[in-house]
């Protein structure tokens, strides 16, 4: 059963520090990863998508890095900001269109 | 491009009545996705449809439930006689080829009550 598990399911972290969310998955075959930003009330957006042969990409504050021997990835927020407060998750996609999601990682960042 | 257009934001059903929730994808996508996210758990796949066709409804109940993507107009879910339990967001996504530059929507917030 292809599966993904996040953690930790919630941190809490004053704003301008930085923090790191873990995804592992069993996926396979193993087409893709990827993190989205899911706010409160919205659908998730995507941050980063990653193949197999990718073990690091960055978009603007948000780096993700992917182990795919291991089969874990993480992000890395760095100076959080108060709107980085929302649900972070990893999503990986087999030779497929059917993507398996993680449960996510709530983030509140405080002031 | 408005992006991924779902309607209603939220949806209050009674037992027994039906629920039809509406997704347009973006301009120049032609493949719908619709997924389901039940309280403190990830989304799950129901349906994937091109237009006029199911390529994949594997992750749908069979009872109650159906979907469908018209030559013309939005992607339809429907759900018939709703019970409690399908209380949930129901996310659609789009994109312009199979598996790639996935779109979501907001959402739609269904409660049973």
């Amino acid at each position: 059963k292809n599966q993904v598990e996040q953690s930790p399911q919630s941190l809490i972290i004053l704003e301008g520090k930085n923090c790191t969310l873990q995804c592992n998955y069993t996926v396979s075959p193993f087409s893709n990863l990827r993190w989205y930003k899911q706010d409160t009330g919205r659908g998730p957006v995507s941050l980063t998508i990653m193949t197999f042969s990718e073990n690091t990409k960055s978009n603007g504050r948000y780096t993700a890095t992917l182990d795919a021997d291991t089969k874990q990835s993480s992000l890395h927020i760095t100076a959080s900001q108060l709107s980085d407060s929302a649900s972070y998750i990893c999503v990986v996609s087999a030779n497929d269109y059917k993507l398996s999601f993680g449960a996510g990682t709530t983030v509140t960042v405080r002031a | 491009n408005a992006g991924v257009m779902q309607n209603p934001r939220h949806l209050v059903r009674r037992r027994g009545q039906e629920a039809r929730l509406r997704c347009s994808p973006m301009k120049g996508h032609s493949h719908v996705y619709w997924y389901r996210q039940l309280p403190e758990e990830g989304l799950k796949f129901m349906v994937y449809l091109q237009k006029e066709n199911i390529i994949d409804e594997s992750g749908m109940p069979k009872e109650r439930f159906s979907a469908e993507f018209p030559k013309e107009g939005p992607s339809i879910l429907r759900i018939q006689q709703v019970v409690r339990g399908d209380s949930a967001a129901y996310f659609c996504a789009s994109s312009p080829e199979r598996n790639y530059g996935y779109t979501f929507g907001s959402g739609t917030r269904l409660t049973v009550v």
